[in-house]
């Protein structure tokens, strides 16, 4: 089974303090994601990657920056985290084999908050 | 960029029921609509998905509906059980594995 692990499942952090978030599949998928999730938002995608080294922005990524500097692992970075980062954060990862219409596996999800 | 829209937010049902999500879209290039449910505690998992070159799928319980006229595609459960209760989410996709999702319906089955 693909299996996407996220360091936290819980995390508190202070305003202005950075943060990192890291996600790590175990499948040698090509792509992988990060999304937020907030009640009556549905999932944001923030970032995502291709491939070891490259990173494409989603539809919010101000506030964020990511980094993938081994295929297995990618991580999120929150440069100044602010209240308004306090979210469920989901990671996921998909084959990037068939192009549209990769079947995307996500991690249980960290729950962060900024006090 | 797209957008897709999803009704209801909240589905009661009684056990044995059938549930149906709708969402629409508004790329026309979008091709493919995957299902997600999310359990609480844990990350959406694929139920069901289906491509534009096909009007209807099936699995189980389960059955996905296309119309690409209208731009809306529909989720059908059938038989509903309490394991059923989760929240559900819609997703459109027309390139570079991105997918947009809709805001989710929570689907509650009673006993």
């Amino acid at each position: 089974d693909v299996k996407v692990t996220q360091s936290s499942r819980y995390l508190v952090k202070r305003t202005g303090e950075k943060v990192f978030l890291e996600c790590v599949q175990d499948m040698d998928h090509e792509n992988m994601f990060w999304y937020r999730q907030d009640p009556g938002l549905g999932l944001r995608l923030i970032y995502f990657s291709y491939d070891v080294k490259m990173k494409e922005k989603g539809d919010i990524p101000e506030g964020y920056s990511v980094s993938r500097e081994k295929k297995e692992r990618f991580s999120l970075i929150l440069e100044s985290a602010s209240t308004n980062q306090t979210s469920m954060y989901l990671c996921a990862s998909s084959p990037g084999l068939a192009g549209v219409g990769d079947e995307q596996f996500f991690g249980p999800g960290t729950r962060l908050t900024v006090l | 960029g797209e957008n897709v829209e999803q009704h209801p937010s909240t589905l009661s049902v009684q056990e044995g029921d059938s549930a149906v999500i709708k969402c629409t879209y508004s790329d026309s290039a979008s091709n493919y609509f995957p299902w997600y449910k999310q359990e609480l505690g844990k990350g959406p998992q694929l139920i069901i998905d289906i491509r534009s070159n096909v009007g209807e799928k099936k699995d189980q319980r389960i059955a996905v509906t296309l119309n690409k006229t209208a731009k809306h595609f529909s989720l059908h459960i059938t038989e509903t059980q309490p394991e059923d209760s989760a929240v559900y989410f819609c997703a459109a996709s027309k390139g570079y594995s991105t997918l947009t999702f809709g805001k989710g319906t929570m689907l509650l089955v009673s006993p």
